[in-house]
This record gives structure tokens, C-alpha cells and sequence, in this order.
């Protein structure tokens, strides 16, 4: 079957300390793959897609970056933490567009 | 550009109240998806509908139905009968054929609270 995986669930970074969340599709090959950002209290915000390994886009221009260093690994990064990157991270997966989108159960992350 | 509108920001009814939830969407895609997911507060997205361009049939589940007009670009949803349950942070979202990478485009979200 097709999951997906999202880790940590929580996390509490200080202002400045670098990041890196990872994301993991099982049962599916060559997914699209997608980062998005909810700040409290506001919508979902895509940050990056990606079509393939080493292919990424970006949305928004911001602290963060992705990679896609395999075909089913999707990470987001940042250097150093802003308190502004605070939020609800949740990945997502589809293969084209015909099917549907899986999301994955989200990192709430609190930038202090 | 592609852009989905969700004018209420907050909806408050008693439970088995009728509410109806909007969504208003934007593209020059011929051929896209609209979606409706549910947020409860522990934050996953629960899809709830996918419905493609070319299937303006009205849609209903149990005491979920979607309305969904090209005419005016709307694609909306109504809970019957609402629960306490049925409260949550509701998204609409759209993807297109042509856009790469056919990323989901969500709007603002519509928080229902439904009280006893």
C-alpha cells in the first residue's frame, strides 16, 4: 500500500539552529512531491514541489530549501531558523495529477 | 494564475444547523480538479472529495453534498444536520493539468465550530 512518512512530529527550535525534516513515500515510484507551510491561524502555503530527483521548485522565496537526493526522500532545510519559520510543515505526494494527493501527519514546528 | 477564495473565515452554528461552506476559484486551465479537505485540530488533512472540470454533477455522502457551478466558478460545500464533529478548519483547493508539479492550490480555510 502507499504511505507516506513525516518526521518529527514536534519540534522546538532555537532562534538560529539549522533544520532538516524529512518526508518518506513508500508503495509509489517517481511521486510529485510537495512541501507546504501553515502559519497559525492561516491557510496552506506551498513552499516546493518536485517532479524528480534533484528537480525542485520553489514557490516562495524564504529561509528554507528542499532536496530530493532519491526518488521517494523529500527534505526541507534552513540554516538558521527565523521565528517566522514557525508553523504546521505537512509533505505531500501524488503521482501526475490524475490521482489524488496523500498528506503526510505534519511537523508542528515552534521556532523560540 | 491560479487562486482559490474562501470568504468566511469563521462560521459558528448550533448543531443541526444547515451550513454551507464557499469557495470561489480561479484558472485558465480547461481542465483541473477542485478539492475539499477537513483539518481537526490534531492538524491532519482528511480528504473529503476530488471533482474534475468536466463533472458539474451535484454530489452527496451521507450529510456532506457539493454544489459545484462553472458558471460562476464556485465549488461549494454543505454540511446537513451539523455535528460537533463536524468542527473543524474546512479547505478548498484546486490543481491543474498544466501547471507543473499539479500542486494542490489552497484557499484560506473556513473554521466551523458547531455547538451542542
Amino acid at each position: 500500500s502507499q504511505t507516506i512518512h513525516q518526521w518529527p512530529a514536534t519540534l522546538v527550535q532555537p532562534v538560529g539552529s539549522p533544520l532538516s525534516l524529512e518526508c518518506t513515500v513508500e508503495g509509489t515510484s517517481n511521486p510529485n512531491l510537495y512541501w507546504y507551510r501553515q502559519a497559525a491561524g492561516r491557510g496552506l502555503q506551498l513552499l516546493f514541489y518536485s517532479v524528480g530527483i534533484g528537480q525542485i521548485s520553489s514557490e516562495v522565496p524564504q529561509n528554507l530549501s528542499a532536496s530530493r537526493p532519491q526518488d521517494r526522500q523529500f527534505i526541507l532545510s534552513s540554516k538558521k531558523l527565523l521565528l517566522s519559520d514557525s508553523g504546521f510543515y505537512l509533505c505531500a505526494w501524488s503521482v501526475g495529477w490524475l490521482g489524488g494527493y496523500t498528506f503526510g501527519s505534519g511537523t508542528r514546528l515552534t521556532v523560540v | 494564475a491560479q487562486k482559490v477564495t474562501q470568504a468566511q473565515t469563521e462560521i459558528s452554528v448550533v448543531e443541526k444547523e444547515d451550513v454551507t461552506l464557499d469557495c470561489v476559484y480561479e484558472t485558465r486551465d480547461t481542465t483541473y480538479y477542485l478539492f475539499w479537505y477537513k483539518q481537526p485540530p490534531s492538524g491532519e488533512l482528511v480528504f473529503l472529495i476530488r471533482r474534475n472540470s468536466f463533472d458539474e454533477q451535484n454530489e452527496i455522502s451521507g450529510r456532506y453534498s457539493w454544489n459545484f457551478q462553472k458558471s460562476t466558478s464556485s465549488f461549494n460545500f454543505t454540511i446537513t444536520a451539523s455535528q460537533v464533529v463536524d468542527s473543524a478548519v474546512y479547505f478548498c483547493a484546486l490543481s491543474g493539468a498544466n501547471q507543473a508539479g499539479t500542486a494542490l492550490i489552497f484557499g484560506k480555510g473556513t473554521t466551523l465550530s458547531v455547538s451542542s
